[in-house]
């Protein structure tokens, strides 16, 4: 069965350093693999998707993500992190053989000291 | 519309109540899903649409829950007899066609609390 593995809860770093969030999946095939952010009372956001080619994707806010068919990992990452960062990260596969539905981690919050 | 939009954003109703929670995709879109999230079982699946028809609704935690939508556009996620493990937020999300790799855009969501 598909699964979506974020090892860490919560996350707190000082503002500028740098950041990487972990996830980890389960996927028979080529997965389709989301990054989202939860700010509090709001609704998700993508941050970066991959679904294909170039394994390093760009996103929104300064975020990366690499996608290592080989540890099943697709770890979000930022050089520089703001204190309007400070949100719930999900990340999520797409179930393609389940009309595209979203399958996602536990999440992790991220908390950023000035 | 420029978002998807959801209402109530807030819902308070007593145990046994039946609440609705409406959900506009945007404009154009033809696929919708609703997700649950709550604190003991994060953001779980609960069905989907293409079009009208629901091919999806393996989510759905039990039979008091319901969902429709009509002229491919508004949906509508019903709880009948609410229970208190039902209190979550609600999230709608659209999509162009339903294809894979696709962006689901999520709206604001419905708190819902049952005393």
């Amino acid at each position: 069965a598909q699964s979506v593995t974020q090892p860490d809860i919560h996350i707190t770093v000082s503002e500028g350093a740098s950041l990487e969030l972990r996830c980890n999946y389960s996927y028979g095939a080529t997965p389709y693999l989301f990054w989202y952010v939860q700010s509090p009372g709001q609704g998700l956001q993508l941050l970066l998707k991959y679904f294909s080619g170039d394994t390093l994707v760009q996103g929104i806010k300064g975020f990366e993500a690499e996608f290592k068919r080989s540890q099943s990992s697709f770890n979000l990452r930022k050089p520089s992190v703001h204190w309007s960062d400070a949100a719930e990260y999900f990340c999520a596969v797409g179930a393609a053989g389940g009309y595209n539905k979203l399958i996602f981690g536990a999440g992790t919050r991220l908390a950023v000291h000035p | 519309g420029a978002g998807v939009s959801q209402s109530p954003s807030n819902k308070v109703t007593e145990k046994g109540k039946d609440v609705e929670l409406r959900c506009d995709p945007i404009s154009g879109h033809t696929a919708l899903y609703w997700y649950r999230q709550s604190l003991g079982q994060g953001l779980e699946f609960l069905i989907y649409f293409q079009g009208n028809s629901a091919p999806d609704k393996s989510g759905l935690p039990s039979d008091r829950f319901s969902a429709e939508r009509t002229g491919g556009s508004v949906s509508t996620l019903t709880i009948q007899r609410t229970q208190q493990e039902d209190s979550a937020v609600y999230l709608c999300a659209s999509i162009v066609a339903g294809g894979p790799g696709e962006t689901q855009y999520f709206g604001p969501g419905t708190r819902l609390l049952v005393l």
